[in-house]
């Protein structure tokens, strides 16, 4: 298994302009989610998912959105970048059946600087 | 409002020695209690995790403890090692009733700094 996977690992854009960032699982895990980690700040939830068509808002929802058409796939999408989401977002995925499983598995991340 | 408060902010230990980072929590509903490890440039990694119904978890030199009075919960690192040089994030979250949660809450993170 690959696990969880991000794409880009890299990504630089300007002020206004609209990306995708991409997230991937193959575990077959129904929750998925998404966190912002700045420094001295933790990580914080952005929005989450509990299954392919079932999304919701987390502690940091402004400025993006998010869709779950699969269960494989989690895309986050910026609508209109400030350098205010200039940030790590990691995305993160968990199984939801298994008795006493409760852990969330995350990527490698995607850095993102908003110029 | 911060739901998770962490300390310290760094920590500083010479090899050998125990590393002990503290967290506290305002949500009395909150169940399930993670310690994630991050490296740099790689993602959290869950190290060890307690529910409330026990007052210590002990995974080979990681500890947790838990005092569901006071709200608190600390991990001890024993014979810490440079190899253990990392941030460690303490998170809450409330497992539904479906057995899974998928919406922790972050402590600000421990820089830990093991010295040779």
């Amino acid at each position: 298994n690959a696990g969880v996977t991000q794409t880009p690992k890299f990504q630089v854009l300007k002020t206004g302009q609209s990306m995708t960032l991409q997230c991937a699982q193959d575990m077959n895990h129904e929750y998925m989610s998404w966190y912002r980690q700045d420094p001295g700040m933790g990580l914080r939830l952005i929005h989450y998912s509990v299954g392919a068509g079932i999304t919701d808002q987390g502690e940091v929802p402004n400025g993006y959105n998010v869709s779950r058409s699969t269960t494989e796939d989690f895309p986050l999408r910026l609508l209109s970048a400030a350098p205010s989401q200039t940030s790590v977002y990691f995305c993160a995925s968990s199984y939801s059946r298994l008795p006493g499983v409760y852990e969330q598995y995350f990527g490698p991340g995607t850095r993102l600087t908003v110029t | 409002q911060q739901q998770v408060k962490q300390s310290p902010q760094s920590l500083i230990v010479q090899k050998g020695g125990i590393s002990i980072i503290n967290c506290a929590y305002e949500n009395t509903a909150f169940d399930y209690f993670p310690w994630y490890q991050q490296f740099p440039g790689k993602g959290p990694a869950l190290l060890i995790a307690i529910r409330p119904d026990v007052s210590e978890k002990k995974e080979g030199r990681f500890t947790i403890s838990f005092n569901k009075s006071a709200k608190q919960f600390s991990l001890h690192i024993m014979d810490s090692q440079p190899g253990d040089s990392a941030t460690y994030f303490c998170a809450a979250s409330i497992v539904n009733s479906g057995g899974s949660n998928y919406k922790l809450t972050f402590g600000k993170g421990t820089l830990l700094t093991v010295n040779p």
